[in-house]
């Protein structure tokens, strides 16, 4: 089973909105409404940042959103500040024997 | 405080094996499945296996399977990895983390470091 395939790297300024792709297969991303987003700073473990494709975990932000069209999930960050900074791991369950598969991740850069 | 404290990793020689230990506290853990995720250094994020409540359900990576086996103690509140015929690329940090939301994983670890090395 492969990973999804995320850009390697999106930028934004202060304030802007920047958008993470994920594209995935029918097998996963577009056959699962099961799809999650990670962050990561250098370091430290990740933290969950959506859930379900759309679902937010108290705590984070409402800046942070997701979507799903097709096989491709996206993750939008608006209003973009510099704590945002970090990498961005999206997940999706893929059903049974291949479980779970992890995005190749995406560096964040608030320029 | 919910939170998940691993320990267990060090230098092991290729073949060799380790028992990686995760100690679960501040929430019920009998209640959560449980999971194995691993980073290689400088690599993304790999899920290894997942652990049902009662232990009625295991599943494993395909790269891994035969080789680890995933396990936990309801009574300790804790999980554990057992790693066996470890090969150079079964090097990463190792993440214990819980499965409170549905298909993901809301609470991680601080995470414990395998290096597979001769």
């Amino acid at each position: 089973q492969s990973a999804l395939t995320q850009p390697p790297s999106a930028s934004g300024s202060p304030g802007q909105s920047v958008t993470i792709s994920c594209t995935g297969t029918s097998s996963d991303v577009g056959g699962y409404n099961y799809v999650s987003w990670y962050q990561q700073f250098p370091g430290k473990a990740p933290k969950l940042m959506i859930y379900e494709v759309t679902k937010r975990p108290s705590g984070v932000p409402d800046r942070f959103s997701g979507s799903k069209s097709g096989n491709t999930a996206s993750l939008t960050v608006s209003g973009l500040q510099a704590e945002d900074e970090g990498d961005y791991y999206c997940s999706s369950y893929a059903g049974f024997n291949t479980f779970y598969v992890f995005g190749t991740g995406t560096k964040v850069t608030v320029l | 405080e919910v939170q998940l404290v691993e320990s267990g990793g060090g230098l092991v020689q290729p073949g060799g094996s380790l028992r990686l230990y995760c100690e679960a506290s501040g929430f019920t853990f009998s209640s959560y499945w449980m999971r194995w995720v691993r980073q290689a250094p400088g690599k993304g994020l790999e899920w290894v296996a997942n652990i049902k409540q009662d232990e009625s359900e295991r599943n494993y990576v395909a790269s891994v399977r035969g080789r680890f086996t995933i396990s936990r103690d309801n009574a300790r509140n804790s999980l554990y990895l057992q790693m066996n015929s470890l090969r150079v690329e079964d090097t990463a940090r190792y993440y214990c983390a819980r499965e409170g939301v549905p298909y993901a994983s809301d609470v991680w670890g601080q995470g414990t470091t395998v290096t597979v090395s001769s």
